[in-house]
């Protein structure tokens, strides 16, 4: 079955600091996974995608993420973070054309 | 903005009652996707409409049931309601093939009282 582990629930992180957020993955074939970002009240928010190819992925607002196949891993990088990147991201798999499965999430915090 | 549009933002509705949350999918996208999100469950995939046909079901219950409709909205209904249904309801659109990337919506925040 597909599943997605995000181990770390909230993460504090003050301003101008680095940020990586773990995903694990477990999925029977070549998965497509997916980092989104979600704002208090507000919807999901694509970041990066992954489906072939490079394994270092450039996103939007500064993020990249890195496929590790020997590691089930996608975890998210950020080098430097800003106050407005506090919120909830998600980390995602699936198929071509199918559900996403989400990960329980990790809160963001930004410290001054 | 994702193109994706979904009405109404919020709904207060009292136990046993009904009602329909609405989507419209981006322009040109033929897959609609609904996906509850709720504090206990997080977020979950219900169910997945393709140009008017039902693809794939996930964890919907009996009470709730969805459509698509020829100009490819769709309505996802909600009877019966409980407490526990109260959740945010997003839903996303796809376009075929391609990377499999899920444009969502703002969500319907439901609240039963």
């Amino acid at each position: 079955a597909q599943s997605v582990t995000q181990p770390d629930i909230h993460i504090t992180v003050s301003e101008g600091a680095s940020l990586e957020l773990r995903c694990n993955y477990s999925y029977g074939a070549t998965p497509y996974l997916f980092w989104y970002v979600q704002s208090p009240g507000q919807g999901l928010q694509l970041l990066l995608k992954y489906f072939s190819g490079d394994t270092l992925v450039q996103g939007i607002k500064g993020f990249e993420a890195e496929f590790k196949r020997s590691q089930s891993s996608f975890n998210l990088r950020k080098p430097s973070v800003h106050w407005s990147d506090a919120a909830e991201y998600f980390c995602a798999v699936g198929a071509g054309f199918q559900k996403l499965v989400f990960g329980t999430g990790t809160r963001l915090l930004v410290s001054p | 903005d994702s193109g994706v549009t979904q009405t109404p933002k919020h709904l207060i509705t009292a136990t046993g009652q009904r009602v329909t949350l609405r989507c419209s999918p981006r322009s040109g996208d033929l897959s609609v996707y609904w996906y509850q999100q709720s504090l206990d469950q997080g977020l979950q995939f219900l169910i997945q409409y393709y140009n008017g046909e039902e693809r794939a079901k996930g964890n919907i219950l009996e009470r709730f049931s969805a459509q698509q409709f020829p100009d490819l909205h769709s309505e996802l209904n909600l009877s019966s309601l409980e407490l526990g249904d109260s959740a945010l309801y997003f839903c996303a659109s796809s376009t075929v093939g391609g990377d499999n990337e899920q444009f969502f919506g703002p969500g319907t925040r439901l609240t039963v009282l």
